[in-house]
């Protein structure tokens, strides 16, 4: 069970888009902690996708977007490709924990 | 450009140690603070232990917090992690990992390719 609650899955054909939702709680998201997200491809290590919430590393096509709000957070995926076909992680600290926490991870396939 | 190259992975029986390396190149080693994450096959992302840049300040998940020893030794740029009374649990990919400054953000940026490390009777 993690400590933050991502769907298992979500799909969405080529050109659509398609959102990921990561919940958390007031001793995380919820008193103030940002949000990252991680996408991680079939064998490989995961890559840092959104950081702070809402910013894109360079590099990060535009069609990927994160937003916050109150104890949840979301990853938006539009334009979809066939190469975003991947895990999506949302991640945060918790202050009850006093650590790092991950979200259960998103599998998004893309029809 | 950063690298991150994880060794000391394979196979161990239930309650023995095993010690985990991670070699660091392409950057300033002591400047940044240095995590490890692992991933039990077919599963997501859990968040093991943390280490300040200075090394004063260690933090630990609740799954190993007493049987796990993260370390590091500026003077070869290497981070470890010492793990003992390992359970079949404890099975899962070990990633070293940094954290970058992004703004005011602390986000885990690099990532190494992780070692496996199978308990197993």
């Amino acid at each position: 069970q993690s400590v933050l609650t991502q769907p298992p899955s979500v799909s969405g054909a080529p050109g659509q888009r398609v959102t990921i939702s990561c919940t958390g709680s007031s001793s995380n998201i919820g008193a103030g902690y940002d949000v990252h997200w991680y996408q991680q491809l079939p064998g490989t290590a995961p890559k840092l996708l959104i950081y702070g919430n809402t910013n894109r590393p360079s590099g990060v096509p535009d069609r990927f977007s994160g937003s916050k709000s109150g104890t949840s957070a979301s990853l938006a995926i539009t334009g979809l490709q066939a190469e975003d076909e991947s895990d999506y992680y949302c991640q945060s600290y918790d202050s009850s924990l006093d650590g790092w926490v991950f979200g259960g991870g998103t599998k998004l396939t893309v029809l | 450009q950063v690298q991150l190259v994880e060794s000391g992975g394979g196979v161990v029986q239930p309650g023995r140690s095993l010690r985990l390396s991670c070699a660091a190149s392409g950057f300033i080693f002591s400047d940044y603070a240095l995590h490890w994450v692992r991933q039990a096959p077919g599963k997501g992302l859990e968040w093991v232990t943390f280490i300040s840049y200075d090394g004063k300040r260690q933090q630990y998940a609740d799954s190993v917090k007493g049987r796990f020893t993260i370390s590091r030794d500026d003077s070869k740029n290497a981070l470890y992690l010492q793990m003992n009374s390992l359970t079949t649990e404890d099975t899962a990919a070990y990633y070293c990992v940094r954290e970058t400054k992004h703004d005011n953000y602390w986000p885990l940026e690099y990532w190494g390719q992780g070692t496996l490390v199978t308990v197993s009777s």
